[in-house]
C-alpha cells in the first residue's frame, strides 16, 4: 500500500528563518513528488514538483529528493507570516492513479 | 495556465435531494480528472478517478451509485451526490492532470456541501 508520511506539527518558525518540512514515502516505484500548500478552508495549491534526485529551487522554495532514502523535503527561506498554512506532500507512481497525499504539516510563521 | 474551476463553490441542500458539482479545466484539456473529499482537519481522500469517455474508477469504500461521475468532454467532469444525507456534508475538490509531461495535478477551488 502506498503511503506518504509527514509530521503533522504544528511546526513553529520565526519570521525570516528557514522552515524545513519533511516527508517519507513507502512505494519505491514512486516517480514524481509534489508539494502543495493549503490554507484553511481552501483547496491545495501546487508550489513545487520534483522528479529526480537532488535539489530544485524556485524563488524562496527548495525541494529536495533522495530516492535511496525515500525522502522528500521542502525548504522555505525567509519565512513570511503568509507562509503559514498546511503543506501537503504527495507522490505519484506515474500511472492513472490519483496522487497519494500525506496528512500534511501545519506550519506557523511567528511574526 | 493550468486553471481548474468548480461550480458551485458552496451549496446547501436538504436531505434526500441530489446535488451536481461541475469541474472544468479552463485552459487545457484534461483526459483524467480526480475527485477528492476532505472533512474538517483531515487530509484529502481520493474518491474516484474520472477518465474522459469511460467509466470512473472508484476508491474502495466509495459508493459509485451514490457518487455519480461523468466525464463527457476533455474539459468537464461532474460529480452528482445522489440522495444526500448530513454525513455527506464535506469539502469536495476536483483536480485535473496538467498538460505537461509530468503528473502534476491542479486543483479546483472546491465545493463546500452542507446537507441539512
Amino acid at each position: 500500500q502506498k503511503e506518504v508520511e509527514q509530521n503533522s506539527g504544528p511546526l513553529s518558525v520565526p519570521e525570516g528563518a528557514i522552515a524545513s518540512l519533511n516527508c517519507t514515502y513507502s512505494d519505491r516505484g514512486s516517480q514524481s513528488f509534489f508539494w502543495y500548500r493549503q490554507y484553511s478552508g481552501k483547496s491545495p495549491e501546487l508550489i513545487m514538483s520534483i522528479y529526480s534526485n537532488g535539489d530544485k529551487e524556485d524563488g524562496r522554495f527548495t525541494a529536495q529528493l533522495n530516492k535511496a532514502s525515500q525522502y522528500v523535503s521542502l525548504l522555505i527561506r525567509d519565512s513570511q507570516p503568509s507562509d503559514s498554512a498546511t503543506y501537503l506532500c504527495a507522490s505519484d507512481v506515474g500511472g492513472a492513479d490519483g496522487l497519494t497525499f500525506g496528512k500534511g504539516t501545519h506550519l506557523i510563521i511567528q511574526p | 495556465g493550468a486553471v481548474v474551476s468548480q461550480h458551485p463553490s458552496r451549496v446547501i441542500c436538504k436531505s434526500g435531494t441530489s446535488v451536481k458539482i461541475e469541474c472544468r479545466s479552463l485552459d487545457f484539456q484534461a483526459t483524467t480528472m480526480f475527485w477528492y473529499r476532505q472533512f474538517p482537519k483531515q487530509s484529502l481522500m481520493l474518491m474516484a478517478t474520472s477518465n474522459e469517455g469511460s467509466k470512473a474508477t472508484y476508491e474502495q469504500g466509495v459508493e459509485k451509485d451514490k457518487f455519480l461521475i461523468n466525464h463527457a468532454s476533455l474539459t468537464l467532469s461532474t460529480l452528482t451526490v445522489t440522495s444526500a444525507h448530513p454525513e455527506d456534508s464535506s469539502f469536495y475538490i476536483c483536480s485535473a492532470r496538467g498538460p505537461g509531461q509530468g503528473y502534476e495535478q491542479y486543483f479546483g477551488p472546491g465545493t463546500r456541501l452542507t446537507v441539512t
